[in-house]
């Protein structure tokens, strides 16, 4: 089984909607990442987790919230979903250093019509 | 801020031949470097990384890069590309206080001809 696990893969939706895209891990770290992907932008930090009781705000942060629900599980959701919402979205966990590997799920693709 | 720039953003090259991709950074101090790479349809893996140490790195599926601090570079290099090679690489920084948070390049597309 994947290590790091999103749903749903797939997502269309309308322009106003709320959606909520899960990310799961069973490789026990703590820290937990959401990132967008765009086309000849690379990807994009939204937001950061170090663990239950702390997130942070990342580099696009507007028109996103989180949950981070126990240590295994991130929850990314967008309240008002506008159509340059549309793009690639990843999850990605690591350990307790900055040189720790960062694992990657294998993301959700969201268009918002 | 750092920054990460990836100066190719598609790069054709023959089954066969090497291949090398770009990557220069912008970081005051000595920064972690990562190179991953995604497949078509799939999340990002690690292929190597950089924090300190021997300047020349090795990693998974032959790739090997070099970190060079006076050209601020740690370009990816790979001897004999195979088909499976056909991919996007991102290069990225981290810094020593960033807790784990990194800062993507743009990406560069590899297309692998026979």
């Amino acid at each position: 089984d994947a290590d790091v696990t999103q749903t749903p893969r797939n997502r269309i939706t309308k322009t106003g909607k709320r959606i909520m895209l899960e990310c799961s891990q069973t490789k026990g770290h703590d820290r937990m990442y959401w990132y967008r992907q765009d086309p000849g932008l690379g990807l994009r930090l939204i937001y950061y987790s170090f663990d239950v009781k702390d997130i942070n705000k990342g580099e696009i942060s507007d028109g996103y919230s989180v949950s981070r629900q126990a240590q295994a599980k991130f929850s990314l959701s967008l309240e008002s979903a506008i159509p340059n919402q549309t793009a690639l979205y990843f999850c990605a966990t690591s350990a307790g250093s900055s040189t720790d590997t960062q694992y990657f799920g294998p993301g959700t693709r969201l268009t918002v019509l | 801020a750092q920054s990460v720039t990836q100066p190719d953003i598609h790069i054709t090259v023959s089954e066969g031949a090497s291949l090398e991709l770009r990557c220069n950074y912008s970081y005051g101090a000595t920064p972690y470097l990562f190179w991953y790479v995604q497949s078509p349809g799939q999340g990002l893996q690690l292929l190597l990384k950089y924090f300190s140490g021997d300047t020349l790195v090795q990693g998974i599926k032959g790739f090997e890069a070099e970190f060079k601090r006076s050209q601020s570079s740690f370009n990816l290099r790979k001897p004999s590309v195979h088909w499976s090679d056909a991919a996007e690489y991102f290069c990225a920084v981290g810094e020593t206080d960033s807790w784990g948070k990194l800062q993507f390049g743009a990406g560069t597309q590899v297309v692998v001809t026979p």
